[in-house]
């Protein structure tokens, strides 16, 4: 199986607060699961990435959460900002630029 | 560094009818891709390019569909015949080397609707 599950499909936080989105894959080849952030009328930037042998990965507010065995990863943005609010894509790497995206979690922050 | 450029940003064509998307990636990536990103899902990989030779096209509607990258650098995607549920974001992106090819670089996207 190559879909990567994400959940949920929207999320609304108030500012300072902590937003987590989950992914579920099946397919144990993939050897890379990156995150990307999209902005209205503008491509997705990756924002953070972590491989499969590493439980953990922080950069700044931005926090991977690995589990392998379950087969699930998380992202957790701290003190959430109104700046945060954008649609938040997990994918999987097959290698070789392969990404398969799940299908995004829109995110609002309020003041 | 220029980003990823893209062109046109915005497309209104009729069912039945062909339009091509231009994009010219970053400065030395050799990898480029096409993604289609339909409302509310996650980009889908259309085309992969290596260089100027194409690296997977097993997505590509290849009846409707063409891509080519000609010389390496820009590329260009075609629909022809349009449908209706071609209306989508096709989005452009780019890599530099395989090691790190989960990291792509995107372009704005061109927005087509079909009707």
């Amino acid at each position: 199986q190559q879909q990567v599950k994400q959940s949920p499909q929207s999320l609304i936080v108030q500012k300072g607060g902590i937003s987590i989105i989950n992914c579920a894959y099946e397919n144990t080849a993939f050897d890379y699961f990156p995150w990307y952030q999209q902005f209205p009328g503008k491509g997705p930037a990756l924002l953070i990435a972590i491989r499969p042998d590493v439980s953990e990965k922080k950069e700044g507010r931005f926090t991977i959460s690995f589990n392998k065995s379950a087969k699930q990863f998380s992202l957790h943005i701290m003190d959430s900002q109104p700046g945060d609010s954008a649609t938040y894509f997990c994918a999987a790497s097959l290698g070789a630029g392969k990404l398969i995206f799940g299908t995004g979690t829109r995110l609002q922050v309020f003041p | 560094e220029a980003g990823v450029a893209q062109s046109p940003r915005y497309k209104i064509i009729e069912k039945r009818q062909s339009v091509a998307f231009w994009c010219n990636p970053i400065s030395g990536h050799a990898t480029l891709y096409w993604y289609q990103q339909i409302l509310g899902q996650g980009p889908k990989l259309l085309i992969q390019f290596q260089n100027n030779g194409v690296v997977d096209d097993s997505q590509l509607p290849k009846d409707r569909f063409s891509a080519e990258r000609l010389k390496g650098v820009d590329s260009t995607l075609k629909i022809q015949p349009a449908k209706l549920e071609d209306s989508a974001v096709y989005l452009c992106a780019s890599s530099l080397v395989a090691a790190t090819a989960y990291e792509q670089y995107f372009g704005p996207g061109t927005r087509l609707t079909v009707t």
